[in-house]
């Protein structure tokens, strides 16, 4: 069985642009979730899409989003990027809801802000 | 204040000598559900355990154990006999019921060391 897919695997951006990252989730699970990582504040939930519809949301701007399409794959979008933005953005898909299922995690986007 | 703590930022230690990674959590909730996971340095996060706040039941799978304590809010996670490909960050987590759904939030992890 394939595992979470991501890409792109490296991005580099500079500031006020924006950028899409794309999911694909292990076949047949119907949660994503997304994650940003940064060694100063380590993972935070960004947000969860289940069966099409945002369950959660974690406390990141508006400048953030996401979709999720009847395939279960998954997008996560951030307009006007700042600097502030580079990180390990990681995608994790469940079975059912990721807050009470095991989750497996991609491999990660690595986004940089210049 | 952080819903999960892990106290231990990094730790190393010598190969086959026993570990345990430390994790409290805050929460006012009766129902919840912690797990810990690994990250090894090729980055990808790998799940280990879930647990459930009914069932304080400590669990073993091989080197691995975990000992949930309702009483002082701990999920802690020994490793025995350490091997080098235990070395990776392991981070405990806590996932609360807000807004109708179970959230997660991650402690900053404990990036353990196991020195050959």
């Amino acid at each position: 069985k394939a595992g979470v897919t991501q890409t792109p695997r490296y991005l580099i951006k500079t500031r006020g642009q924006q950028v899409t990252l794309s999911c694909s989730p292990i076949s047949g699970h119907r949660s994503v979730s997304w994650y940003q990582q940064t060694p100063g504040q380590g993972l935070q939930f960004l947000f969860e899409y289940f069966s099409e519809t945002q369950r959660n949301k974690g406390n990141f701007p508006g400048r953030f989003s996401g979709r999720q399409f009847s395939n279960s794959r998954s997008e996560m979008n951030v307009s006007t990027l700042e600097l502030g933005d580079s990180a390990l953005y990681l995608c994790a898909s469940s079975l059912g809801l990721a807050g009470e299922n095991e989750q497996f995690f991609g491999p990660g986007t690595r986004l940089t802000v210049l | 204040a952080q819903k999960v703590t892990q106290a231990q930022t990094e730790i190393s230690v010598v190969e086959k000598e026993d570990v345990t990674l430390d994790c409290v959590y805050e929460t006012r909730d009766t129902t919840y559900y912690l797990f810990w996971y690994k990250q090894p340095p090729s980055g990808e996060l790998v799940f280990l355990i879930r647990r459930n706040s009914f069932d304080e039941q400590n669990e073993i799978s091989g080197r691995y154990s975990w000992n949930f304590q309702k009483s002082t809010s701990s999920f802690n996670f020994t490793i025995t006999a350490s091997q080098v490909v235990d070395s990776a960050v392991y981070f405990c987590a806590l996932s609360e019921l807000l807004a109708g759904s179970y959230q997660l939030t991650f402690g900053k992890g404990t990036k353990l060391s196991v020195i050959p």
